[in-house]
């Protein structure tokens, strides 16, 4: 069954580093989505993205935040300067919105500890 | 905006019995998406059931059915003959039509499993 893959696991930064979170979504998906779960905390959308360009953002995706298609597989999250509230638990997810299945599919997340 | 409250905390239930978790959303549309996701230990976000709003019969899948009443906007979960593994974090979560593709989660509830 197809799958969402993130890399890495588990990514441990200074504050004020850069990184960048990685995500290969569903082959057929055309809609792709990054949340974060602060532990213990609710699940928080970031970002949709679609047809190479953000769809939709919340306030959280300030300009510290980007994200990108680099080719025609990856999917990714960039955090310029980290902070330690960053810390976080980052899911990507994506949907295929062309065949109306508006059902998301989750990776197996991204835990980012920022020190 | 649209809002999603999971009013238990914290649930408990003897292996082989039913436990239902509840799930009150706010909008004032009339067509979207609810689901349920699956939290395991490891925080990987595991869709459990979806219902479409415009659909009466209520969603089931396998051991788990939903209960889904529109005007009441309320969407508990049964898990029927509870299960060692069921044991997660449940978080329910909306998808509406108009304002973007994104799901907006409740605070979650802890399932326990008791053997």
């Amino acid at each position: 069954e197809p799958e969402v893959t993130q890399t890495p696991s588990h990514q441990v930064t200074q504050m004020g580093q850069e990184v960048i979170l990685r995500c290969v979504p569903i082959s057929n998906h055309l809609y792709f989505y990054w949340y974060r779960q602060i532990l213990g905390q609710k699940v928080e959308f970031l970002v949709s993205f679609y047809n190479n360009e953000i769809s939709e953002k919340s306030e959280i995706f300030d300009d510290q935040f980007s994200v990108e298609r680099p080719d025609g597989s990856n999917f990714t999250l960039k955090i310029r300067s980290t902070k330690l509230e960053d810390s976080a638990m980052y899911f990507c997810a994506s949907s295929d919105a062309v065949a109306g299945t508006d059902t998301q599919y989750f990776g197996p997340g991204t835990r980012l500890t920022v020190l | 905006a649209q809002t999603v409250t999971q009013s238990q905390p914290e649930m408990s239930v003897q292996e082989a019995e039913t436990v239902t978790l509840s799930c009150t959303y706010d909008t004032s549309e009339s067509d979207y998406y609810l689901f349920w996701y699956k939290q395991p230990p490891s925080r990987q976000m595991i869709l459990v059931i979806r219902q479409e709003a415009y659909k009466q019969q209520n969603a089931t899948e396998n051991r788990f059915s939903v209960n889904f009443q529109k005007a009441a906007k309320s969407f508990s979960l049964k898990i029927s003959d509870s299960q060692l593994g069921d044991a997660a974090m449940y978080f329910c979560a909306y998808k509406g039509m108009e304002y973007g593709n994104k799901l907006v989660f409740g605070a979650g509830t802890i399932l326990r499993v008791k053997s």
